[in-house]
């Protein structure tokens, strides 16, 4: 099984463009998440879904923050337009979801950096 | 929302020393999570656990419940555990982890 497969494993933007963040969860997990990783704050849930469908985004920062999963085998993470502030990596995780917490699989990361 | 302290931030030792890294939380859980990130960044899922105790290799992670409190065991560190170690807690009812600042650990040959 090839895990989790993130990409772009780095990004290097100006301020205002669009970012695409892409993660492939492990096949038969139904449960993704998007957590963003910076030194002040730590790992944060983002966002999760189940089935593909969104359960809990609390943790999307503001409207320039957009997810989705059109199918059990893909989900995107978009920002639009880019802050400096929005540089740190970007973690999609999956798992064998159910309604309590299970063990989570984590891809490589993207690393963006918002110039 | 569960706050999650983990101590200490930062520890350095000895090569064969014996590791403790402590995490509480503040709220009931459903389980409790250790996690290994590695200096290149991938994060690896070490243990989950709800109550007791549980060993792989080196590693032993144990849990008080009524405590609130885990603390996770390196028996005879080598360099290669290196790495900092983030404590994450789940909620009742959904898959959201809450998670600590992390250790930094350093072993040091």
């Amino acid at each position: 099984d090839a895990g989790v497969i993130q990409s772009p494993r780095h990004e290097v933007t100006e301020m205002g463009q669009e970012v695409t963040l892409r993660c492939k969860p492990i096949s038969g997990h139904n449960s993704l998440f998007w957590y963003r990783q910076t030194m002040m704050r730590g790992l944060e849930l983002l966002i999760y879904f189940n089935n593909n469908v969104p359960i809990d985004d609390s943790g999307m920062p503001e409207d320039r923050f957009s997810a989705k999963m059109p199918n059990a085998s893909f989900s995107t993470l978009k920002i639009q337009p880019s802050e400096p502030r929005d540089s740190a990596v970007y973690f999609c995780a999956s798992n064998r979801g159910t309604s309590d917490s299970n063990e989570q699989f984590f891809g490589p990361g993207t690393r963006l950096t918002v110039l | 929302k569960n706050e999650v302290e983990q101590s200490p931030q930062n520890l350095t030792a000895q090569e064969g020393e014996f590791i403790t890294i402590n995490c509480s939380y503040s709220v009931g859980i459903s389980a409790l999570h250790w996690l290994q990130q590695h200096p290149g960044g991938g994060i690896v899922s070490l243990f989950m656990l709800s109550s007791g105790k549980k060993k792989h290799g080196r590693l032993i992670a144990t849990i008080n419940i009524q405590e609130k409190h885990s603390s996770l065991h390196i028996t005879a560190s080598h360099p290669r555990d290196s790495a900092v170690y983030i404590c994450a807690v789940g909620d009742f009812g959904n898959e959201k982890l809450t998670f600590g600042t992390g250790t930094r650990l350093t072993i040091i040959p």
